[in-house]
């Protein structure tokens, strides 16, 4: 079994709608998690971290179920922009530990 | 947010040859960097984590003597591939983190594209 799985997509979605990912680890001493953007042949850039509360940047929602083992990113008002790859990673307490990736979910938004 | 850099963006080279990738942090002193490969349609592969002043540490299926990684300063890493391969070619990133960096995450560079003939 894969550290971090996410279901790899594409999700098709029409502008403003709402879509949501999942993504699983297996990991249950996992202590940080990220939600990552990546567009085509870039890095990945820090979306938002993860929190036990919830938290929320805009249109970007993340949870966290340490019971269940998963973490979420709802967008709402999807735009064409955010037609990209959104990569979930844990990792321990330090930012110098090392973050274990999932694959990535492919989201493309068509007008 | 910290920047860090990648030297070169693009490489291509001939089977056998040697290649060198610098990665550098740019406004913060760098404990740790991480050396990924991310092949087409995959997700980034951790190579090895690499701290300053001591040996890499390399993940299982990564051979230490192919992809020789030094961090000698607080703001440089470099990952040589040794005796390139075709199947080398792949999406390499480094990542940075530190004390110094007011983030709880990792930096990441823009990456190397390597294509070996």
């Amino acid at each position: 079994r894969k550290e971090v799985e996410q279901d790899p997509g594409p999700f098709n979605v029409p502008e403003g709608a709402t879509v949501a990912f999942n993504c699983t680890y297996s990991n249950s001493a996992s202590q940080s998690f990220f939600w990552y953007r990546q567009d085509c042949r870039k890095e990945p850039k820090l979306l938002m971290s993860v929190y036990s509360s919830g938290n929320e940047d805009g249109r970007f929602t993340a949870q966290l179920n340490r019971a269940s083992q998963y973490i979420s990113l709802l967008i709402r008002d999807s735009k064409l922009s955010d037609s990209a790859t959104y990569l979930c990673a844990v990792s321990g307490v330090w930012n110098t530990d090392k973050l274990i990736f999932g694959t990535g979910t492919r989201l493309q938004v068509f007008p | 947010g910290a920047v860090v850099s990648q030297h070169p963006s693009r490489v291509i080279c001939k089977s056998g040859t040697s290649v060198k990738i610098e990665c550098r942090s740019l406004d913060f002193q760098a404990t740790t960097m991480f050396w990924y490969r991310q092949f087409p349609k995959q997700s980034l592969m951790l190579m090895a984590t690499s701290n300053e002043g001591s040996k890499a540490t390399y993940e299982q299926g990564v051979e230490k003597d192919k992809f020789l990684i030094n961090h000698a300063s607080l703001t440089l890493s470099t990952l040589t591939v040794t005796s390139a391969h075709p199947e080398d070619s792949s999406f390499y990133i480094c990542s940075a983190s530190g004390t110094s960096a007011s983030t709880d995450t990792q930096y990441f560079g823009p990456g190397t594209r390597l294509t070996v003939l």
